[in-house]
Formats: structure tokens, sequence, C-alpha cells
């Protein structure tokens, strides 16, 4: 079975922390995605890459940087957390070629910044 | 600005109940369009995927039709059960099927 592991499903952090939220996918999935999910707006993205150390700048990329070590894991950072950065983080990975494949999401990362 | 639009916001209807989901999109050049349910607190789930060509899809009791020239998509749901209660999202991938828009979802209740 597809699998996208979010490692950490409820975060509280303080203002002005460094967080890191990790993605890791078993599907040897070329293209891996960050979004933000807010009540009342759609999914919203942050950051994407189609191969390892490559990265696309989403629609939302400011305060927010990635990491892609590896071709299984996708990394976002908040530099200095804010609190309009509490949120729901979404990863999803997909093939290159992801017309007509499937995106397979995790099951988020609830974050809030105090 | 590309849009995609979801109508009801929100609906409620007891179980083994039809309900019918609209999703409107301005998107353009248009890939796909794929329905998404995702449960409370957790990732959304593809249930559907239809490219240009294709103007119905089915999985299980979801059945999804696509009018391109109106660029207009729906989501039926057939004998609706408890475990239906989600929200139901509508995406739209543009030009080479990387750049999604997502709609903000209707959420359904299904009750007894």
């Amino acid at each position: 079975d597809v699998k996208v592991t979010q490692s950490s499903r409820y975060l509280v952090k303080r203002t002005g922390e460094k967080v890191f939220l990790e993605c890791v996918q078993d599907m040897d999935h070329e293209n891996m995605f960050w979004y933000r999910q807010d009540p009342g707006l759609g999914l919203r993205l942050i950051y994407f890459s189609y191969d390892v150390k490559m990265k696309e700048k989403g629609d939302i990329p400011e305060g927010y940087s990635v990491s892609r070590e590896k071709k299984e894991r996708f990394s976002l950072i908040l530099e200095s957390a804010s609190t309009n950065q509490t949120s729901m983080y979404l990863c999803a990975s997909s093939l290159r070629h992801s017309t007509g494949n499937t995106i397979y999401f995790g099951e988020g990362s609830w974050l809030t910044v105090v | 600005k590309n849009q995609v639009e979801q109508s009801p916001q929100s609906l409620i209807i007891l179980e083994g109940k039809n309900c019918t989901l609209q999703c409107n999109y301005t998107v353009s050049p248009f890939s796909n369009l794929r329905w998404y349910k995702q449960d409370t607190g957790r990732g959304p789930v593809s249930l559907t995927i239809m490219t240009f060509s294709e103007n119905t899809k089915s999985n299980g009791r979801y059945t999804a039709t696509l009018d391109a020239d109106t660029k207009q998509s729906s989501l039926h749901i057939t004998a609706s059960q408890l475990s239906d209660s989600a929200s139901y999202i509508c995406v739209v991938s543009e030009g080479g099927g990387n750049k999604l828009t997502f709609g903000t979802g209707t959420q359904l209740k299904v009750e007894l």
C-alpha cells in the first residue's frame, strides 16, 4: 500500500522558533509537494520538488524553505515561526508526469504557533 | 485567475439517500480534474481522475461527471453511508498537470 508519512501530527511551537516538518514517501515518486490548508481556503502550494535537490516556489513560499536531499524525503522548514503560520500542513507525492496519475497525500501535520 | 468553485458549501443528508456535489472551474489550459475525499483531521484521498476526453468515471458508489465545454463537474454519491461524511474537494490541473487549483470543498454530513 502506498504511503506518504508525515513524522509529526501535532506540534506546538513558540513564535520565532525554527520548525522542521518531515515527509517521507515509499513509492519512488519524483514529485513531492508541501501545501497548507486553512478553513475557507483551498489547499495552497508552498513549495514543490521534482527531483533530488531541486525545488520550485509555489503560491505562498514566503516564510518557508524546503530541503530534498534524498528522493524519498522532503522537509519543510519554518525559519522563524509566526502565529500566522498556524495551520494544517499536507505533504504529497506523485510520479514525475502527474497528468492522469494519482497524487498521494500524507495525514497532515497540525502546527500551532503561540 | 484560475479558480475552482464548489457548491453547496455544506450538505446534510439521511443515510441511504443520494446526493450530487458540484464543481465549476475556470482553469485554463485544462489538463485533468480530480475529486478527493478528506475525512476530518486526515489527508485527502483520491476518488477519481478525469481527463479532457472522459465524461464519466465511477469508483464504487461515487460517480464523477465532466463537461469540459461548460467547465463543470459533479460528484454523485449513491446510497450514502455514515462513512461518507467528509469534505469532498474538487481539484483541477493546469497545463502539464503539476499545477493544481483546489476548491474549498463541500462538507457532507450523513445522518441516521
